[in-house]
């Protein structure tokens, strides 16, 4: 079963522009997971973010985590059209990782 | 460094036909196992994930099957493919750890099967 979902399905947006992207969940976890799907290849994982962490950085990513609103935020800033790719946020709600994956974003970046 | 390999990157069987997906780990020792189905513009859904040589945990019910015959070798298997068996099929690894810290997922290529 998935239990993510991420607002919006879809993002076209400009180079240069920021692009955010919203995963909501339905049960406590024990992390939170984004990774991105360049098209008909494997994910490659972003970042992480634990269960007792509320905001994470790498590099131009920005992830935001509020468990009790069972949501987390994914900004990308300043992007690139090479950031064209789905995105996927993946919950864990043990130490184990057996991720569960939610439905995912298109994000188109026009040059 | 860690590499996955999975083979092949595309196959198109005919309904009823046998399946058999190979996923390979180099670089590692004892890695857990995962094989997921992405169905077209959808997420991805666990089918068998393994911690061990021979050890196997079916998530869904259906007619596909897992095995482990090496530390780092997860086949995928079919005996008669379903035309719902299409899909984009992906391996992944994740490193077994024992301090219980979480960890992130490494993906495979992954495999186009049709089943026409």
């Amino acid at each position: 079963s998935q239990q993510g979902e991420e607002d919006p399905q879809a993002l076209s947006i400009q180079e240069g522009e920021n692009a955010t992207m919203n995963c909501s969940y339905k049960t406590s976890i024990n992390n939170l997971q984004w990774y991105r799907q360049n098209s008909g290849r494997g994910l490659v994982h972003l970042i992480l973010i634990r269960s007792n962490e509320r905001e994470k950085h790498s590099g131009r990513l920005r992830v935001t985590l509020d468990t009790s609103k069972k949501s987390s935020s994914l900004l990308i800033t300043a992007s690139r059209a090479a950031d064209t790719a789905s995105y996927f946020c993946a919950t864990a709600n043990t130490g184990f990782q057996k991720l569960v994956f939610g439905t995912g974003t298109r994000l188109l970046v026009s040059p | 460094s860690q590499t996955i390999h999975q083979w092949p990157a595309t196959l198109v069987q005919p309904v009823g036909s046998p399946l058999s997906l190979e996923c390979t780990v180099e670089g590692t020792s004892n890695p857990n196992l995962y094989w997921y189905r992405q169905a077209a513009g959808r997420g991805l859904q666990l089918l068998f994930y393994s911690v061990g040589i021979g050890q196997i945990s079916s998530e869904v019910p259906q007619n596909l099957s897992a095995s482990r015959p090496q530390d780092r070798q997860f086949i995928l298997s079919s005996k008669k493919l379903l035309l719902s068996d299409s899909g984009f099929y992906l391996c992944a690894w994740s490193p077994t750890k024992t301090d219980r810290e979480p960890y992130e997922q490494y993906f495979g290529p992954g495999t186009r099967l049709t089943v026409t």
